[in-house]
């Protein structure tokens, strides 16, 4: 069964360092989407590709965070510098172009010290 | 107000019984409607799309009613396995966009 890849799968980093995380959509999905959780909270959009564009990136702060799928395959999310709030699950989807239903990596757990 | 509303839980039940969620959501333009089960420290995993007619997977049973906006979830004959957080997920619009309400916590207990 084909699955949305994610590395890391955890990441411990001091504040004001730079994390990367990356995801490998399921093969042949055009949309991808880049989630954060927070424990005890449902994912929150923070962007959304179709191909290589994005769609929505009303919710990413853009002053730390950036988002990047240049071959409209996989993708690479950026946080620089990190800060003690953005300790969460990082999780990345993607569906098929016209389909509603979405497929989730594992996740990256980030701690920011 | 949040858009996807649902009791947090927990829900606490023994083997065998049945429990029901209930999720409401606030934009009646939402077009479909999901719920994801979600197991502790692992990514959500969908469970079954919520269609108007309501449908049935197993002990499974999903309803909507759009009059309402409201979702629920039925659990027959819950097993140990159940035990796992359940997500009403909504989609708003057309950009294909899902709405994740907090989720409910379920336990079954032996």
């Amino acid at each position: 069964e084909a699955e949305v890849a994610q590395s890391p799968r955890y990441k411990i980093t001091e504040k004001s360092q730079a994390v990367a995380f990356w995801c490998d959509p399921i093969s042949g999905h055009a949309t991808l989407y880049w989630y954060r959780q927070i424990l005890g909270q449902g994912p929150e959009l923070l962007v959304q590709f179709q191909d290589e564009s994005v769609v929505d990136d009303s919710q990413l702060p853009k002053d730390r965070f950036s988002a990047e799928r240049l071959k409209g395959v996989d993708s690479t999310l950026k946080i620089q510098p990190a800060e003690l709030g953005d300790s969460a699950m990082y999780l990345c989807a993607s569906s098929f172009q016209g389909l509603d239903e979405q497929y989730f990596g594992p996740g990256t757990r980030l701690t920011v010290t | 107000r949040k858009e996807v509303e649902q009791d947090p839980g927990p829900f606490n039940v023994p083997e065998g019984a049945t429990v029901a969620f209930n999720c409401t959501y606030s934009n009646s333009a939402s077009q479909s409607f999901f719920w994801y089960r979600q197991d502790c420290r692992k990514e959500p995993k969908l469970l079954m799309s919520v269609y108007s007619s309501g449908n049935e997977d197993g002990r499974f049973t999903a309803q909507l009613n759009r009059a309402s906006q409201y979702i629920s979830l039925l659990i027959r004959d819950s097993k140990l396995s159940d035990s796992a957080t359940y997500l009403c997920v909504v989609n708003e619009g057309s950009a294909r966009q899902l709405t994740f309400g907090s989720g409910t916590q379920l336990t079954v207990l032996p």
